[in-house]
């Protein structure tokens, strides 16, 4: 089945730029959807079809998607984006569609 | 606005059967949008588990498929995910969430969650 890899952790000082990667084989002709998830909390959608931004998600959040790695970036942190982070792609074609990312954890300095 | 709400038992013995319900409010199943099931084991990431569509279509992950029923009630606007012959490793929160779009993709709607210990 389809394999996605993210860093498990990615670490970013308040007022920098979080980059977090999800790797897998020719992902860039796949869509790319990312998660955020605190603790005790379900995920939140952040960022569907590689870069798009659901309504009430701030503009600091980005994603990127090519070759074999999407990228979802989060500029100027806060202390509030601290959590895991998943990425996520669905393949219809695939006998396992659904696949989520290792996910990541993003701790702010 | 469209929420969901996952219910059932908190504690299954091993090798039972657990069910459990997502009633979704704000919106009619009826009316289309895949809907999914996905699980959290303690401290580990995220896993989908299978999706279906109002018309009763599903798609399953492989891993789990011979063990895995998921149901739509239209009449009663839910979906229901039933899982066999349970062992520890199936202790997780489990997810009921709604697909974005006419076609499954992202998840864009999740249930709160609900933990479901497997231990005799």
């Amino acid at each position: 089945s389809y394999v996605l890899t993210q860093p498990p952790s990615v670490s970013v000082a308040p007022g920098k730029t979080a980059r977090i990667t999800c790797g897998g084989n020719n992902i860039g002709s796949k869509s790319v959807h990312w998660y955020q998830q605190k603790p005790g909390q379900a995920p939140v959608l952040v960022i569907y079809y590689d870069s798009d931004r659901p309504s009430g998600i701030p503009e600091r959040f980005s994603g990127s998607n090519s070759g074999n790695t999407a990228t979802l970036t989060i500029s100027r942190v806060e202390a509030g984006d601290e959590a895991d982070y998943y990425c996520q792609v669905w393949d219809s074609s695939s006998d396992h569609p659904g696949v989520f990312g290792t996910g990541t954890k993003v701790t702010v300095l | 606005q469209v929420q969901l709400q996952e219910s059932g038992p908190g504690l299954v013995k091993p090798s039972e059967t657990l069910s459990l319900t997502c009633a979704v409010s704000g919106y009619s199943i009826s009316s289309g949008y895949y809907w999914g099931w996905i699980r959290q084991p303690p401290g580990k990431g995220l896993e989908w588990i299978g999706s279906i569509y109002h018309s009763g279509s599903t798609y399953y992950n492989p891993s789990l498929k011979s063990r895995v029923t998921i149901s739509v009630d239209t009449s009663k606007n839910q979906f229901s995910l039933k899982l066999s012959s349970v062992t520890a490793a199936d202790t997780a929160v489990y997810y009921c969430a709604r697909h974005d779009g006419g076609s499954p993709n992202a998840f864009d709607i999740w249930g709160q969650g609900t933990m479901v210990t497997v231990s005799s």
